[in-house]
């Protein structure tokens, strides 16, 4: 079965700082990815999707992903935080032409002011 | 405005009891899918749907049943089966299929239950 592993639960930073946050999958086949983002009180959004093609890919709010197959990984960064980037993040894999989309555990960032 | 709705936002109940959540989207959105979120384990899939009258066991299915009797309506069935019912509760849908690229889940406000 599919896996995804995000290896930090809890990042603290202060605004400015840069951000990376890990994701890697156990698939060996060909996936999808995609970052979803849940800040406090609101919805599941997703941030960004990698599907084919270029495999750095930029999303919503100035977060980018990069997709290195050969490390089973969909990394997710920021150059530059801000408070508002105060949220949890998920990765999630699904196998191409699949139904069932694999979260990872989350990721609680807290950017302090 | 279009999107999912999902009830009771919060829910007590006594252990022994069984609770549905509701899930109900305007999207005209072929799949749905219940997910369970617990701090620190992300989302785990409980049941999905694809069409009407039809659905398949997530990751986590045992203590829970859903039914799909209505193409907008996905209703959650948390049984006194389920060992550790408290949690929050995601219900999603989707256009199609997750893997086809155009389309991503949409996801509802939750429901979180409590057990008491």
């Amino acid at each position: 079965a599919q896996s995804v592993s995000q290896h930090n639960h809890h990042v603290i930073l202060s605004e400015a700082a840069s951000l990376e946050l890990g994701c890697n999958y156990s698939y060996g086949g060909t996936v999808n990815l995609f970052w979803y983002v849940q800040y406090p009180g609101q919805h599941l959004q997703l941030l960004l999707k990698y599907f084919s093609g270029d495999p750095l890919v930029k999303g919503i709010k100035g977060f980018e992903a990069e997709f290195i197959k050969s490390k089973f990984s969909f990394n997710l960064r920021k150059p530059s935080v801000q408070w508002s980037d105060t949220a949890e993040y998920f990765c999630a894999v699904i196998k191409a032409a699949g139904n069932k989309l694999t979260f990872g555990g989350g990721t609680r960032v807290l950017v302090k002011p | 405005d279009g999107g999912i709705t999902q009830s009771p936002k919060y829910l007590f109940r006594k252990e022994g009891q069984n609770v549905t959540l509701s899930c109900e989207q305007n999207l005209n959105h072929d799949a749905m899918y219940w997910y369970r979120q617990d701090p620190g384990q992300g989302l785990r899939l409980i049941y999905y749907s694809q069409i009407v009258n039809d659905f398949q066991k997530g990751d986590i299915a045992e203590g829970y049943s859903v039914s799909r009797e209505k193409k907008e309506s996905f209703p959650l069935t948390v049984t006194s089966a389920q060992k550790n019912p408290t949690a929050f509760y995601l219900c999603a849908s989707i256009r199609g299929q997750p893997s086809s690229g155009a389309n991503v889940l949409t996801f509802g406000a939750g429901s979180r239950l409590t057990v008491l």
